[in-house]
């Protein structure tokens, strides 16, 4: 079974600071991992995904996320934050097998401090 | 256009009733999954089908049914609603292939009186 650990319900970054946002994940086989963004009454959106290949996966808005196969992990990075970047965002698991579903983490709400 | 589309996005109704919550999918995708978002914004998947059939049923009451009328469609009814019903709804759809990611619709925000 799949089970992704976000670290930190609520993290606060200035603006124009580095977002680092944690993510471990637990699989018996190898995960393809996804973070989505949410912002507020909206639906989820995709901001990156890692299948195979590159470790170091760049997605929407600046972000990028690296696999980490011995850490087990899959942090969400941005250099710079801005205003615009305050929203939850959420890890994400899958196999891909038969009975696939995409397993969330709890999620961590993103704070920009101007 | 939108590809994945659910109605009503709200949706508040006494305890008791029986409502229906529909969505489709514009994106030719194979598989549609149902998830509920709690008030602490936990998503836990709810039921998936593939192709019109049952893959995934999370232990979810069985007052929700859900019914797949061909694969663009996967339609939630839930029957004799609970307070503790209320959530946000969100349907989704992937391709199955590897690494494919869910594209979500924009929820339906149920409250239960």
């Amino acid at each position: 079974a799949q089970s992704v650990t976000q670290l930190g319900s609520h993290v606060s970054v200035s603006e124009g600071a580095l977002v680092l946002l944690r993510c471990n994940y637990s699989s018996s086989v190898p995960p393809y991992l996804f973070w989505y963004v949410q912002y507020p009454n909206q639906g989820l959106q995709l901001l990156l995904k890692y299948t195979t290949g590159a470790t170091l996966v760049k997605g929407i808005n600046g972000f990028e996320a690296e696999f980490k196969k011995s850490e087990t992990s899959f942090h969400l990075t941005k250099p710079s934050a801005h205003m615009s970047d305050a929203a939850e965002y959420f890890c994400a698991v899958s196999t891909m097998n038969r009975d696939d579903k995409i397993i969330f983490g709890k999620g961590t709400r993103l704070h920009i401090l101007p | 256009d939108t590809a994945v589309s659910q109605t009503p996005k709200y949706l508040v109704t006494q305890m008791g009733n029986d409502k229906s919550i529909k969505c489709e999918q514009n994106l030719g995708h194979d598989t549609m999954y149902w998830y509920k978002q709690d008030s602490k914004k936990f998503l836990k998947i709810m039921f998936s089908y593939n192709n019109k059939e049952l893959i995934i049923n999370e232990t979810v009451p069985n007052r929700f049914s859900p019914k797949s009328p061909d694969k663009a469609h996967l339609n939630l009814h839930i029957n004799s609603l609970e307070l503790g019903d209320s959530a946000v709804y969100f349907c989704a759809s992937s391709q199955r292939g590897e690494g494919s990611e869910a594209f979500f619709g924009q929820g339906t925000r149920l409250t239960v009186v």
